[in-house]
């Protein structure tokens, strides 16, 4: 079974640093393009990191960039997510995702819409 | 940033009725354009992509259409588990944006 579970979530006060973790099974890591998305309590999705199949290409949020950094260990189908310099507005529940891969009509190589989930980690920031 | 406007923020329907949700980006995304569903305390689940395909396992009530800037979400006839939240998301330009959600509500 295609399955994405994540772990590391928890209290954490202003300023402080979270791992997040994602174990991905039932599909190799190294094959798609891997995401981070949060949801803050009672409101909407928002995308907050990217990281390619090979690791190598890295995208991140305004909101997000310079504090937070997606990795992989492919060894251990594991996609992260170090947190620094944590805010209250950090506060949500944090998702992995896995993109779909696909060639478009040209033959070039695309990435779609995000196809596997997790259950999420919740990420409180408060004193 | 593209922004991507959903509305109405809220439908209430009947069992059986037709739903149609709409989301509009303030710059054209050809058709790269996915619809989500979220339950409560659920992750979301993709439903459509490239604006008009169906996701593998979702069923025909559901359909997507539109290019460019404008698009809608409809659900043909009303399940009573379609109660959710839908989104929509674009992945034509760096960030991947989220539209803010219309939530079905079943009567």
């Amino acid at each position: 079974e295609v399955q994405l579970v994540e772990s590391g979530g928890g209290l954490v006060q202003p300023g402080g640093s979270l791992r997040l973790s994602c174990t991905a099974s039932g599909f190799t890591l190294t094959s798609y393009a891997m995401n981070w998305v949060r949801q803050a309590p009672g409101r909407g999705l928002e995308w907050v990191s990217t990281i390619s199949g090979s690791g190598v290409s890295t995208y991140y949020s305004d909101s997000v960039r310079g504090r937070f950094t997606i990795s992989r260990d492919n060894s251990r189908n594991t996609l992260y997510l170090q947190m620094n310099s944590l805010r209250a507005e950090d506060t949500a529940v944090y998702y992995c995702a896995r993109r779909t891969n696909y060639y478009d009509s040209s033959g070039t190589a695309r990435w779609g819409a995000f196809d596997i989930w997790g259950q999420g980690t919740m990420v409180t920031v408060s004193t | 940033d593209i922004v991507l406007t959903q509305s109405p923020a809220t439908l209430s329907l009947s069992p059986g009725e037709r739903a149609t949700l709409s989301c509009r980006a303030s710059q054209s995304v050809g058709s790269f354009l996915a619809w989500y569903q979220q339950k409560p305390g659920q992750a979301p689940r993709l439903l459509i992509d490239d604006a008009s395909n169906r996701a593998t396992g979702i069923p025909a009530r559901f359909s997507g259409s539109g290019s460019g800037t404008d698009f809608t979400f409809t659900i043909s006839s009303l399940e009573p588990e379609d109660s959710a939240v839908y989104y929509c998301q674009q992945r034509m330009n760096w960030p991947l944006t989220f539209g803010g959600g219309t939530k079905v509500e079943i009567k």
